[in-house]
């Protein structure tokens, strides 16, 4: 299978704080999206984003697929941001997905 | 419009008990998969389906069945619970195999 390692593993910040969650990946991808878990538990898709960069709002992604990584950048941090973030890489189109272990975030007031 | 549909959302079984965890969708997704989440270890792929009919093995299949007899259901079987089985399982769909996902509320499940 595919490695994913992100870093930092946890990160805390103040509210209003800039930070940027880095994707690494062993192996060619064709597919890479980042979730953000809350902390109830559920999983939301924040982009899809197998190369380039997208925007939407206060978060933006850039993946340089031929570098194998890919940056999750969060501007002006609010509460509720706070949350894990999942970065999953698929090699293979209806292959499988792979997961990092995350980043756990807490955006204190 | 609900999503992903997952049921239920807390269980509790006793070691080698059998049951089935429910997913549904209403989005028309073609792509449905299941996975597990424990902690420090991210989210692990079970089982996954391309289609009606049509289901093949992820990362961790070993204690588990699945069918997809319709394009909205599909539901995991757990055979004989071991404790090892203890997690909070995901449903997700997409509309096709690589396209965005859409993740249930997840079903927290302990084995005792």
């Amino acid at each position: 299978g595919i490695q994913v390692e992100q870093s930092p593993p946890d990160l805390i910040l103040q509210e209003g704080a800039n930070s940027t969650l880095r994707c690494n990946f062993s192996d060619s991808v064709n597919n890479l999206q980042w979730f953000h878990q809350n902390p109830w538990g559920q999983l939301i898709n924040l982009f899809y984003i197998p190369s380039g960069t997208k925007q939407n709002g206060r978060l933006s992604a850039t993946t340089v697929a031929t570098e194998r990584y890919s940056l999750l950048y969060i501007s002006s941090s609010q509460t509720t941001d706070s949350g894990v973030y999942f970065c999953a890489v698929e090699k293979d189109t209806g292959n499988q997905f792979y997961f990092g272990t995350g980043t756990s975030l807490t955006v204190i007031p | 419009n609900a999503g992903v549909t997952q049921t239920p959302k807390f269980q509790v079984l006793k070691t080698g008990q059998s049951m089935t965890l429910q997913c549904a969708q209403d989005m028309n997704h073609e792509y449905m998969s299941w996975y597990r989440q424990d902690p420090g270890m991210g989210l692990r792929l079970i089982h996954y389906s391309v289609g009606a009919g049509i289901t093949d093995q992820g990362e961790v299949p070993n204690g588990y069945n699945v069918s997809r007899s319709t394009t909205e259901d599909f539901p995991l079987r757990l055979l004989s619970a071991a404790p090892s089985q203890t997690s909070v399982y995901f449903c997700a769909s997409s509309y096709y195999p690589g396209d965005s996902y859409t993740f249930g509320s997840g079903t927290r499940l302990t084995v005792v």
